[in-house]
């Protein structure tokens, strides 16, 4: 298994509303990323996990919430969120370089998020 | 300062034909590791090709290879005999500190490339 898998592949929800994204990876890889992505625009990084534990904050605001419950599956929790973070995020994962892993850097295939 | 720098916003190429699509990058590391992406309309991001920064060979995976001048911080990518499904936008990424661990992956704007039948 050589993927990232992102559920859902879209989302539409209310600025009241909750939602998750879900990712996951079977590749063992340690290093889990989520990328925010506007259109024509590069990804931005939101958030690193490595070996499960939040390495990287990007001044992400607080309604944007992640959690790694094991080494393969990354989450993240949505709440309160404004028409602005309308966008597609990406999911990302890695083997850690520091411990003789490769360096590549694989994603999913995002979810498209509408907030209205 | 801008750590991967993408010029052309966009680029057109005959069918057939090769094209190479410009990146440059700076870093006060000496070991980083340099990508290339492709994102298609349905935005899936695919990686295509990988450089790290002590390789002495250019890296190569089928139709496209890395031209890597390390003096120059350039990082190429060349796509050899373009097909119509190479139009995409392609991004240059690079990860540095490698041997500290650390995670982050800098994206260039991108080059939008479409292929002319």
């Amino acid at each position: 298994d050589t993927e990232v898998t992102q559920t859902p592949k879209h989302l539409v929800m209310g600025m009241t509303n909750k939602k998750s994204l879900k990712c996951e990876q079977h590749m063992g890889h340690r290093a889990m990323y989520w990328y925010k992505q506007k259109a024509k625009k590069p990804p931005e990084l939101m958030f690193v996990y490595s070996y499960e534990k939040l390495s990287i904050n990007e001044s992400v605001p607080s309604r944007f919430s992640p959690e790694c419950p094991n080494s393969s599956l990354l989450n993240l929790h949505l709440h309160a969120l404004q028409p602005e973070d309308s966008a597609l995020y990406l999911c990302a994962s890695s083997q850690d370089p520091v411990s003789g892993g490769a360096w590549g850097v694989f994603f999913g295939p995002g979810t498209r998020l509408t907030v209205l | 300062a801008q750590k991967i720098t993408q010029t052309q916003p966009g680029m057109f190429v005959q069918e057939k034909e090769a094209v190479t699509l410009d990146c440059t990058y700076d870093t006060s590391d000496p070991s980083y590791g340099l990508f290339w992406y492709k994102q298609p309309s349905s935005g899936e991001m695919i990686f295509l090709i990988y450089q790290g920064s002590y390789d002495q060979q250019n890296a190569t995976e089928g139709r496209y290879s890395l031209n890597f001048q390390k003096a120059r911080k350039s990082a190429n990518l060349v796509i050899s005999a373009s097909q119509l499904g190479d139009s995409a936008m392609y991004f240059c990424a690079m990860r540095e500190n490698l041997q500290t661990g650390a995670n982050n992956l800098f994206f260039g704007t991108g080059t939008r490339l479409t292929v002319i039948p």
